[in-house]
């Protein structure tokens, strides 16, 4: 079975330009979450999708950040227009069910210059 | 506020030993506890999972004590090998409308030494 699976791996872009993370959950996990790792800091929560639904994006930090999960598949996460203190380690997890072990993928190092 | 913190950034040990790591909050009443393991470029890997209502969790080496009282969890590792060196992580859940928002500590940086 294939784990969550992230796209790209790293990315470096300047200041003002937009960024989309692609993150692709295990097959039949209906919850996906993502999260992300500033430097120096704990990784923290930015939400969580049941199926197609936002259930939870209390965590996201402000209106630059936008997620879609259409068809309740493989989720975006873009950053539009990304500022200096975006850049970090963004992490997808998924799980079968909404309480228990979430499964993440690889992360995404997002460095913005 | 709410804090999770976690022993120390580091913690080096023989190997063969046991390594023991906490995990402490404040304000917080979880319905359970993770550990994580991470290695460098590498997500978090979900390694054992206690409920509030638990008190002990093993598996193969490792083993997970959870204090609700204390608002502590002890993560042990026994006869610990190189290979154990990583990242750990613990992080919190709740239940009810806040089910899947894990927050998670810092981390603790293990290494093993030969």
């Amino acid at each position: 079975e294939a784990g969550v699976t992230q796209f790209p791996s790293h990315s470096v872009i300047e200041k003002g330009q937009t960024v989309t993370l692609r993150c692709d959950p295990i097959s039949g996990h209906d919850n996906l979450y993502w999260y992300r790792r500033v430097m120096g800091k704990e990784i923290k929560f930015l939400l969580h999708f049941v199926k197609e639904s936002k259930q939870d994006e209390s965590g996201m930090p402000n209106n630059r950040f936008l997620a879609e999960r259409t068809g309740g598949t493989y989720s975006t996460l873009k950053v539009q227009p990304a500022e200096l203190e975006d850049s970090g380690v963004y992490f997808c997890a998924s799980s079968q069910d909404g309480w228990e072990t979430q499964y993440f993928g690889p992360g995404t190092r997002l460095l913005v210059l | 506020s709410q804090k999770i913190e976690q022993n120390s950034e580091a913690l080096n040990i023989q190997e063969g030993k046991t390594a023991t790591l906490t995990c402490n909050y404040t304000n917080y009443s979880p319905a359970y506890l993770q550990w994580y393991r991470q290695d460098p470029g590498r997500g978090p890997v979900f390694l054992l999972l206690i409920r509030e209502n638990e008190k002990e969790k093993r598996k193969e080496r490792l083993k997970v004590t959870f204090d609700t009282t204390l608002k502590q969890s002890l993560f042990h590792i026994t006869a610990s090998q190189p290979a154990d060196s990583a990242t750990y992580l613990c992080a919190l859940d709740m239940s009810g409308a806040n089910a899947g928002k894990s927050t998670f500590g810092d981390g603790t940086t293990l290494t093993v030494k030969p």
